[in-house]
Order: C-alpha cells, then structure tokens, then sequence
C-alpha cells in the first residue's frame, strides 16, 4: 500500500521560506509517476502547487512558479517543497500526493503551516 | 475565485439521489479527463472518481461521474449520513498547463 507522509516546521516567519518533504513508502519514486504537492488554507478549497517527476523534470501552479521548487530526493525516496517569500496568505494545510495520469490517487495526511511572526 | 465551478452546497435527505455539477472550459474540462475527490471532515482528501467516470478500486458504486462539453457532474445514490463531505472536481487544464480544481461543494445529509 502506497503511503505518504508529510513533514516539517508548523510556524514559518513572514518572508522566510517554507520547507517541508514527503516520504514515500510502498512504492518507489523512481519506478515513475509524478509526484505533487497541494495545498488547503483554512477552511477554504484545495490548490495545485506543483509536481515532480523522479528524473527531476518539474511543472509548477504558473500563480505559485516564481516562489516555488520541488526537488526529489529518489535515494531517500521522498520529495521536497520550498515556498519562498511566504505571507499569512500562505497558511494551509500542505498535502503531498502521487499524481498518476493527471489524477491524485494517493495522498498523505498533510501538515499545516501557519505563517506568523 | 476557482477555474471550474461548483455549487457551494447541496442537500438532500437520505436514501435520495443527489448530483453535483462541475462547469469548466474547453481548456479544461473540454479536453481533459474529469477526477473528483471526497473530503471527509479533517482528513485529507480521496480520490472518487478518475477520467470522468471510473471508480477507483473499494470506491462504493452508489458514486457514479459523467460528463458532457465543458460540464461534469457527480451523482451519489442512496444518500447515507457518513456522505456528508466537501466534494472536489478537478482537472488538467492545457492554458495554464497545469491541475485546477473547483471550489468545492459541501454536501448534507438532511
């Protein structure tokens, strides 16, 4: 079974950079699919951040791009989101999922982020 | 303001049926398979239904998707309380070359 399980700080600053990972267990990265990350502010609608694929070839949410990298890590089988320049507008929970054939059949519980100082 | 567009809320009484409609574009919608995704209260959410009209293996049959042009829908039959969920259209769109979703659709079981 497929399992993913996101992780990192639940309080970034404004202005700093946002980092959190994915750890992928039951399946490997490098066996293919893209993997994504997606994001839901506090009682709102879910948002498209971006995906990987495990060659590292990269497509991002074009309102999100400028402040956004997704890099895989395929020897510790997980993949990592850095969000730049973050505001309280960026406060939500954070999913990682698989993204097979332009769906996302497999997602981790999330995490949420609170940007705050 | 979301690129597909759901109704905020829908309701009905149990054992009903209910639909719930997803209107996109031809960059979108038009062109692109249709997944739709359940969200249970504080849990992540799960995928539904996948190219517009496929059930993910252990997805309930009373769950069915369909789609026409630019618009979708998602029908639920036999309305049960533990349907009570956001649902979640999405889809590729080719303009922006990349997953939108709709803004979600809050379903009650009356």
């Amino acid at each position: 079974q497929v399992q993913l399980q996101e992780s990192g700080p639940g309080l970034v600053k404004p202005s700093e950079t946002l980092s959190l990972t994915c750890a992928v267990s039951g399946y490997s990265i490098s066996s293919g699919y893209y993997w994504g990350w997606i994001r839901q502010p506090p009682g709102k609608g879910l948002e498209w951040i971006g995906s990987i694929y495990h060659s590292g070839s990269t497509y991002y949410n074009p309102s999100l791009k400028s402040r956004v990298t997704i890099s895989v890590d395929t020897s510790k089988n997980q993949f990592s989101l850095k969000l730049s320049s973050v505001t309280a507008a960026d406060t939500a929970v954070y999913y990682c999922a698989r993204d097979v054939q332009g769906r996302h059949d497999y997602w981790g519980q999330g995490t949420l982020v609170t940007v705050s100082s | 303001q979301s690129v597909l567009t759901q109704p905020p809320s829908v309701s009905e009484a149990p054992r009903q049926r209910v639909t719930i409609s997803c209107s996109g574009s031809s960059s979108n919608i038009g062109n692109n398979a249709v997944n739709w995704y359940q969200q249970l209260p504080g849990k992540a959410p799960k995928l539904l239904i996948y190219y517009d009209d496929l059930l993910p293996s252990g997805v309930s049959d009373r769950f069915s998707g369909s789609k026409s042009g630019t618009s979708a829908s998602l029908a639920i039959s036999g309305l049960q309380s533990e349907d009570e969920a956001d649902y979640y259209c999405a889809a590729w769109d080719d303009r922006l070359n990349g997953h939108v979703f709709g803004g979600g659709t809050k379903l009650t079981v009356l």
